[in-house]
Formats: structure tokens, C-alpha cells, sequence
């Protein structure tokens, strides 16, 4: 079975520019989740989606942004882009709703730069 | 609000050492409680989970027992080895959103 993936793996960009970041999640998972892993600041939450729509959204500016695709694949644009957006931008896949458990599983994540 | 508070690191063991990596969450209701491992140069996965009080996750000789009465979910491994050295985070699921400890890395010496 195909893990989640993302792409691309690295991504350099300059001040003010947009980036796209795109993930692909495991067959049959229909939750996405974005996070942003930054030097020191562990895994920040950036965005949720399931069955197309945003569940919940973290404390990031609207810059940030999203959306989820029919077949539950999911984009993350970053509009304005500032030099502080660089890091390890994170994917994850998991089931819908199915109680408590919602094991997610992460994809290698999308290395962004910004110069 | 929701939070999760995780041991600073490093940690630096020698093989065959006690490990613990303490984690302590702050949140209303009943969340579910995770560890994740980043093994060098791989992705994050799921090392073990809790979803209610008491329950005690295991997995590749780890373990961690959720205590809603300390509000922790610490990380113990009887004997650790090299192949244990990588950043370990803790994570707290309230039904709404996930929340991610700054990760503790592990160094395992032989």
C-alpha cells in the first residue's frame, strides 16, 4: 500500500511570491492534515480537511491556505510568502471519523525556502 | 487552551539504559494521546496511542500509561538500544484539532 506523498520535496522561492504544496494521502483515508516543522517549534497545526471541507484551522494567517480535491488529495498555497515560512511543511492522512483513535500517517514533507 | 508540554532534549543514553521522555497535556474532556518517532532521514510515524484513562500504549518495547489524574503520558523503555536514537514527540487529539510536543531527540551510544 502507497504511503502519503507530497511534492515536491524541496521548493525555493523568493520574499512575496506563492508556493503550492501538494499531498496525495493513503487510498481510503479521507482526512488531510497540514503542519508546519519549524527549527525548534516542533510540528505546528496548519489546516484539516475531511471530505472536502475544513474541519479546523490553526493559528497561521489567512495567507495560508487550502483545499481538498474530489479524490481527497489536498494543496497548501502560501500567498506573500515571508522568509520566517521557511521550514518542513507536513502532511498527513488519516481515516474519517472513527471515534478517538485517528491515527494519522505522515508523508516526508515538502522543504520550503524562502530567500 | 489545549497544549502539550514535552521533555527538552537531548538525551544521550548508553545501549541497554532506562529511558524515560516525559509528556504532560493540558485539555478538556477526554482526549486521545500519541507518541510519534522520527527515525533519521524517515518521515514521522506512530510509535503507540491511548484513548482513555488508564489504557497503556506499547510498541517495540515502549510504553506509556495515560493518567488523567497527572495529566501524563511519559515514554519508558527498559533497555534501549542504538537503533532507538531518534526525535520522539509526544501528541494530544481533543476531537477538534491535534497539538505536537517540540520533540525530544534520543541519541543511543553503544
Amino acid at each position: 500500500e502507497a504511503g502519503v506523498t507530497q511534492s515536491p520535496t524541496h521548493l525555493i522561492k523568493t520574499r512575496g511570491q506563492q508556493a503550492t504544496l501538494r499531498c496525495s494521502p493513503i487510498s481510503g483515508h479521507t482526512s488531510v492534515y497540514w503542519y508546519q516543522q519549524a527549527l525548534g517549534l516542533g510540528l505546528q497545526f496548519l489546516l484539516w480537511y475531511d471530505e472536502g471541507e475544513e474541519r479546523n484551522r490553526g493559528n497561521f494567517p489567512p495567507r495560508f491556505s487550502g483545499r481538498q480535491f474530489p479524490n481527497y488529495s489536498s494543496e497548501l498555497n502560501v500567498n506573500a510568502l515571508e522568509l520566517e515560512d521557511s521550514a518542513l511543511y507536513l502532511c498527513a492522512s488519516s481515516w474519517g471519523d472513527r471515534g478517538w483513535s485517528r491515527e494519522q500517517f505522515f508523508g516526508p514533507g515538502t522543504r520550503l525556502t524562502v530567500l | 487552551g489545549d497544549s502539550v508540554t514535552q521533555m527538552e532534549g537531548p538525551v544521550t543514553l548508553s545501549e541497554e539504559a532506562f529511558l524515560t521522555i516525559n509528556c504532560t497535556y493540558t485539555a478538556t474532556g477526554y482526549p486521545s494521546l500519541f507518541w510519534y518517532v522520527q527515525y533519521p532521514g524517515e518521515g514521522l510515524q506512530l510509535l503507540l496511542k491511548a484513548t482513555k484513562a488508564d489504557d497503556k500504549g506499547s510498541n517495540k518495547g515502549f510504553e506509556a500509561t495515560y493518567r488523567k489524574e497527572t495529566t501524563s503520558f511519559h515514554l519508558e523503555k527498559g533497555s534501549v538500544q542504538v537503533s532507538d536514537s531518534a526525535v520522539y514527540f509526544c501528541a494530544l487529539y481533543t476531537g477538534n484539532q491535534f497539538y505536537f510536543g517540540t520533540g525530544t531527540s534520543l541519541t543511543v551510544i553503544p
